[in-house]
């Protein structure tokens, strides 16, 4: 079955400073690779998502994504932290049958 | 629009008490999901449905039934709760396997 591992269940950047959360997924067929973002008390809210063509994604809030398929990689990337960032972060893969998986999160800090 | 609607927010229940947690979607979803969030565990899948009638099981299906009985209601069983079903779970519905949109979740805690 398909699986995401996320690397670093905290990271903490500084406001400005550059925002990378790692993901990394297992799938037997073509992914579709999504990143959720999730505020206190909650549900989680749509960042952005990857299902065919460009491997580069944009999503709201200035964050992208870039699907590496020989990196089996779905890396969260956003240029200048803001304190609004700060939140969990989840990334999931589905292969299509909607049974999506999600990794166990990373939550951001973002110091002022 | 009021998207994906969950009730109750939150719920205490005695082990082996029972309960059904209720999802309600009026998007026109053909697809509906239960999950369990439990910390740094991230999401885990219960059970889904891939429309009106159907029901299938997810990673973590043990103590739990599930009901699709109208196409925008996917109600969750808990026969006998356990003090291991504390968690927050949440509801998702989506058109296919793309974008899924959440509820606000329920806390429910089992003493």
């Amino acid at each position: 079955a398909q699986s995401v591992t996320q690397l670093g269940s905290h990271v903490s950047v500084s406001e400005g400073a550059l925002v990378l959360l790692r993901c990394n997924y297992s799938s037997s067929v073509p992914p579709y690779l999504f990143w959720y973002v999730q505020y206190p008390n909650q549900g989680l809210q749509l960042l952005l998502k990857y299902t065919t063509g460009a491997t580069l994604v944009k999503g709201i809030n200035g964050f992208e994504a870039e699907f590496k398929k020989s990196e089996t990689s779905f890396h969260l990337t956003k240029p200048s932290a803001h304190m609004s960032d700060a939140a969990e972060y989840f990334c999931a893969v589905s292969e299509k049958n909607n049974d999506m998986r999600f990794g166990a999160g990373t939550r951001l800090t973002v110091k002022p | 629009n009021a998207g994906v609607t969950q009730t109750p927010k939150f719920r205490v229940l005695k082990t082996g008490q029972s309960m059904t947690l209720l999802c309600a979607q009026d998007m026109n979803h053909e697809y509906m999901y239960w999950y369990r969030q439990d910390p740094g565990m991230g999401l885990r899948l219960i059970h889904y449905s891939v429309g009106e009638g159907t029901t299938a099981k997810g990673e973590v299906p043990d103590g739990y039934n599930v009901s699709r009985l109208k196409k925008q209601n996917f109600l969750l069983g808990l026969e006998s709760a356990a003090p291991s079903q504390t968690s927050v779970y949440f509801c998702a519905s989506s058109y296919v396997s793309e974008v899924a949109f959440f509820g606000q979740g329920t806390r429910l805690t089992v003493v």
